[in-house]
């Protein structure tokens, strides 16, 4: 089955700092897509930015991007220039490519606070 | 906003009770998905319609059941309620059931039983 493990329940970066949080997932599969997501105070499900398995370059949405390490089953999102407004809780998904669902497996998120 | 219209927003009800929650997709969205987010389990996938047919099920209970209408929108019955199934619960919905197709997530409904 696959799995999606974040191993840092919480984080602080300073404001206009670099900060990035990590992802691991297992999968047999060679195909699928990975997925952040950020759930600031207010319960909403945002969609951050994802990444196709089968393309080796990285995504990239304004100050957020992805390196994504197929081999290590490594998906870390990087946000620069962190603003008061990125504070949220992040959660890292998984989603086979082509299956009989495109369900989503969550990891157990990530909480961040960007300090003024 | 995500296109995606989930009521109520807030459900306080007592133990052994049963609740509907609704979902309104995206318009032009087939797919609609159910999610469970608790302290206990995380965010965890339960259901999954596409045009009207279960599609998938996931950690789904029993006492729980949901539908997909004609006009597209989706219910989700919880029954017999327990005080562990106080939880957030979210529609999302996508244009199809392909998974390059991103999920568009409700603001959730906050479900507490006393």
């Amino acid at each position: 089955a696959q799995t999606v493990t974040q191993s840092q329940p919480e984080m602080s970066v300073q404001e206009a700092e670099t900060v990035t949080l990590s992802c691991t997932y297992d999968t047999s599969e060679s195909n699928y897509y990975l997925f952040w997501y950020k759930q600031p105070p207010s319960r909403q499900m945002i969609l951050v930015i994802r990444q196709e398995a089968y393309k080796q370059q990285n995504a990239t949405e304004n100050r957020f991007s992805v390196n994504f390490q197929k081999a290590a089953k490594s998906f870390s999102l990087k946000i620069s220039d962190s603003q008061l407004g990125d504070t949220a809780m992040y959660f890292c998904a998984f989603t086979d490519y082509g299956g009989a669902t495109n369900k989503l497996i969550f990891g157990t998120g990530t909480l961040l606070a960007v300090q003024p | 906003d995500s296109g995606v219209t989930q009521t109520p927003k807030h459900l306080i009800t007592a133990t052994g009770q049963r609740v509907t929650l609704r979902c309104s997709p995206r318009s032009g969205d087939l797919s609609v998905y159910w999610y469970q987010q608790s302290l206990d389990q995380g965010l965890q996938f339960l259901i999954q319609y596409y045009n009207g047919e279960e599609r998938a099920k996931g950690n789904i209970l029993e006492r729980f059941s949901a539908q997909q209408f004609p006009d597209l929108h989706s219910e989700l019955n919880l029954s017999s309620l327990e005080l562990g199934d106080s939880a957030l619960y979210f529609c999302a919905s996508s244009e199809g059931g392909a998974s390059n197709q991103p999920q568009h997530f409700g603001d959730g409904t906050r479900l507490s039983i006393l």
